[in-house]
């Protein structure tokens, strides 16, 4: 069970934004920045969010991460078909002093 | 480009070990540290540890203290993940990402390419 929770799925239509939350404590979430990555199917994971709002270079600005206490989210707006993938939240967790991640988000474009 | 190229896929048996090699090019390789991480067939992602690649210095997660060591060998800007007494519950995609900055633990970019270790008798 990952301290750290996403919805297993989630859905939309081109064009669409959809939003993905990443619930967590105070010792992770909560205290700490929270990161992004998308897993595109059989390859490695690929950041997406650093810092909890920011975007690496070459990451397209439909892209965007926010937080609120211990809740995170990640939204995508202008949904297209390459999008469709897992994605996964992170974060440092200050009681289990270790990087924990969410158990991922398969994203499905309709 | 920074890169990161991970060695090739190993079938092992159980109780052997196996040793996955991360190369690292376009960066000074003992200024960033290098984080592993394991994804289970058809599961999540973990975080297996770091190590500090200019002192040597390892830190494991919970759960990977005791079969997992990393170790480094800067003249070839390599980074390395030895397990022990393999478990068929060990059979993974193992990976390598940098740690962009320090001191900002699961900040990982770029990842390798990813090995995987399979454990079967």
């Amino acid at each position: 069970q990952s301290v750290v929770t996403q919805p297993p799925s989630a859905s939309g239509t081109p064009g669409q934004r959809v939003t993905i939350s990443c619930s967590g404590s105070s010792s992770n979430v909560g205290s700490n920045y929270v990161y992004w990555y998308q897993q595109l199917a059989a390859t490695a994971p690929k950041l997406l969010i650093y810092k909890t709002d920011q975007r690496p270079s070459g990451v397209p600005d439909r892209f965007s991460g926010s937080k609120s206490g211990t809740s995170a989210s990640l939204a995508i707006t202008g949904l297209r078909s390459e999008d469709e993938a897992h994605y996964y939240c992170a974060a440092w967790d200050d009681s289990l002093s270790g990087v924990v991640f969410g158990g991922g988000t398969k994203l499905t474009v309709l | 480009q920074v890169q990161l190229v991970q060695s090739g896929s190993e079938l092992k048996k159980p109780g052997a070990s196996v040793k996955v090699s991360c190369k690292a090019s376009g960066y000074t390789f003992t200024s960033h540290a290098m984080n592993w991480l394991r994804q289970a067939p058809g599961q999540g992602l973990e975080w297996v540890g770091w190590i500090n690649t200019h002192t040597g210095n390892p830190m494991y997660a919970q759960g990977f203290k005791g079969r997992f060591v990393f170790s480094v060998d800067s003249s070839v800007s390599t980074a390395y993940l030895q397990i022990s007494s393999l478990k068929p519950e060990d059979t993974a995609i193992y990976y390598c990402a940098k740690d962009p900055d320090w001191g900002f633990f699961g900040w990982l970019d770029p990842w390798g390419q990813g090995t995987l270790v399979t454990v079967s008798s």
